[in-house]
């Protein structure tokens, strides 16, 4: 079945790092990747969102690349922020339009 | 805009209850998604609109479950009967066209005892 993975254990930084946080995909080929945040006790919002034919996109002190050859993206936030702490959901799209969520990463920035 | 709205916040029933989930989307959105969270499953989709018309209910985990969207500023889902496994958050979503970014609402929170 199609798959988004992301690694379940929490990542831990000092403010000021960066902090790299990655999605695999599997049994499908997503059109585009999307990346959300989600805060205890909201819904989850939307950050970037990066097509297959594009390498790397970038927003204010996010980056998210696409590797369709390792079925990977990752997304990098720098000069991390206690601010920052919060759950990252990927999420891609397949062929009929649903979009397939991973479990997501707990980041704690510490200050 | 005020958002996706979803009511209520919190639901708390007992088992065999019929629970009514009400989503209202942001205003000139015409998809709009409904997801359930929990921690082993994480987020997923149960069923989704387009222009009104469900297009994809296959994430709708039995007939206990049903959703509607009678017009496009207002969708239902709902549960009947309501069993303990059920207890979980609900999301709602919408966007202006299935390829663009999902605007979820504040969600409810559904334990049944």
């Amino acid at each position: 079945s199609q798959k988004i993975e992301q690694n379940s254990e929490a990542l831990n930084i000092q403010e000021g790092k960066t902090a790299t946080l990655t999605c695999n995909y599997t049994n499908y080929s997503p059109a585009y990747l999307q990346w959300y945040r989600q805060d205890p006790g909201r819904g989850p919002v939307f950050l970037l969102l990066i097509r297959e034919n594009e390498k790397e996109k970038r927003k204010e002190r996010l980056k998210v690349t696409f590797d369709t050859t390792l079925k990977q993206s990752l997304f990098h936030i720098t000069a991390s922020q206690p601010a920052d702490s919060a759950t990252y959901l990927c999420a891609g799209m397949d062929s009929s339009y649903k979009l397939i969520f991973g479990s997501g990463t707990r980041l704690l920035v510490r200050p | 805009d005020a958002g996706v709205i979803q009511s209520p916040r919190h639901e708390v029933t007992e088992m065999g209850q019929e629970v009514t989930l009400r989503c209202k989307p942001i205003s000139g959105h015409n998809s709009l998604f409904w997801y359930r969270q929990t921690m082993m499953r994480g987020l997923e989709l149960l069923i989704y609109f387009n222009n009104n018309v469900p297009i994809d209910d296959s994430g709708m985990p039995e007939d206990r479950f049903s959703a509607k969207m009678p017009n496009a500023s207002f969708s239902t889902l709902k549960i009947q009967p309501s069993e303990p496994r059920d207890s979980a958050v609900y999301f709602c979503a919408s966007n202006g066209g299935l390829q663009e970014t999902q605007y979820f609402g504040p969600g409810t929170r559904l334990l049944v005892l």
